[in-house]
């Protein structure tokens, strides 16, 4: 399964509203998740389940859709929140990942 | 606290061998199961390998297959891959990750090993 990310950077100023999106090249269901990577780090769970959030994860960021579109909406960027953010499928083997959306300041 | 930390990275010629380990502390080892994910330098992730929460059932991406071993210990809470017939496109940081039974998303990541394929 083809996962495509757009934009592939997204300008943004803080404390405005981020959209990003994930289409996979066939229905996954809801199986879909999405992870934050800053420079240097691991990447670290946001999503799950296309709209879950992992534990500790704020109520700014919020995931929606299913089968062949989601999007990753952060309603307030803050500093910390500029980073890559990737989407993956775990409906279908082999696991795959969507190209990334880089995050970056206005 | 979860905690996932790979070691065995390094600088290899092509068509040599690596063997990469995770140790795990924090959770039940033997109830989860374990990926390899791997990032080129100032590329997106690229998922490698899985195994199951006793190793009965592993899955490969074709890039790596034949060439990959992914293993487990739960005796001793470790993951391993062995990398054979390494190539100059195996260079890459290299994560180890977890999954719960039901998913496999990918809850809880370690700080990444680099590995280095050059001749």
């Amino acid at each position: 399964v083809m996962m495509t990310q757009s934009p592939a950077t997204l300008s943004v100023s803080p404390g405005e509203r981020a959209t990003l999106s994930c289409r996979p090249s066939q229905s996954i269901s809801i199986n879909l998740a999405w992870y934050q990577q800053k420079p240097g780090q691991a990447p670290r769970l946001l999503i799950y389940g296309a709209s879950t959030r992992a534990t500790g994860i704020p109520a700014r960021f919020s995931g929606s859709g299913s089968g062949t579109e989601f999007t990753l909406t952060i309603s307030s960027l803050q500093s910390e929140d500029f980073a890559i953010y990737y989407c993956q499928q775990y409906n279908y083997w082999p696991l795959t990942f969507g190209g990334g959306t880089k995050v970056e300041i206005k | 606290e979860v905690q996932l930390v790979e070691s065995g990275g390094g600088l290899v010629k092509p068509g040599e061998s690596l063997r990469l380990s995770c140790a795990v502390s924090g959770f039940t080892f033997s109830t989860y199961s374990m990926n390899w994910v791997r990032q080129a330098p100032g590329k997106g992730l690229e998922w490698v390998s899985s195994i199951s929460t006793i190793g009965s059932n592993v899955y490969y991406a074709d890039s790596v297959k034949g060439r990959f071993t992914i293993s487990r210990d739960n005796a001793k809470n470790l993951l391993f891959l062995q990398m054979d017939s390494l190539r100059a496109e195996d260079t890459a940081m290299y994560y180890c990750a977890r999954s719960v039974v039901t998913a496999w998303l990918l809850d809880s990541w370690g700080q990444g090993t680099l590995v280095t394929v050059s001749s």
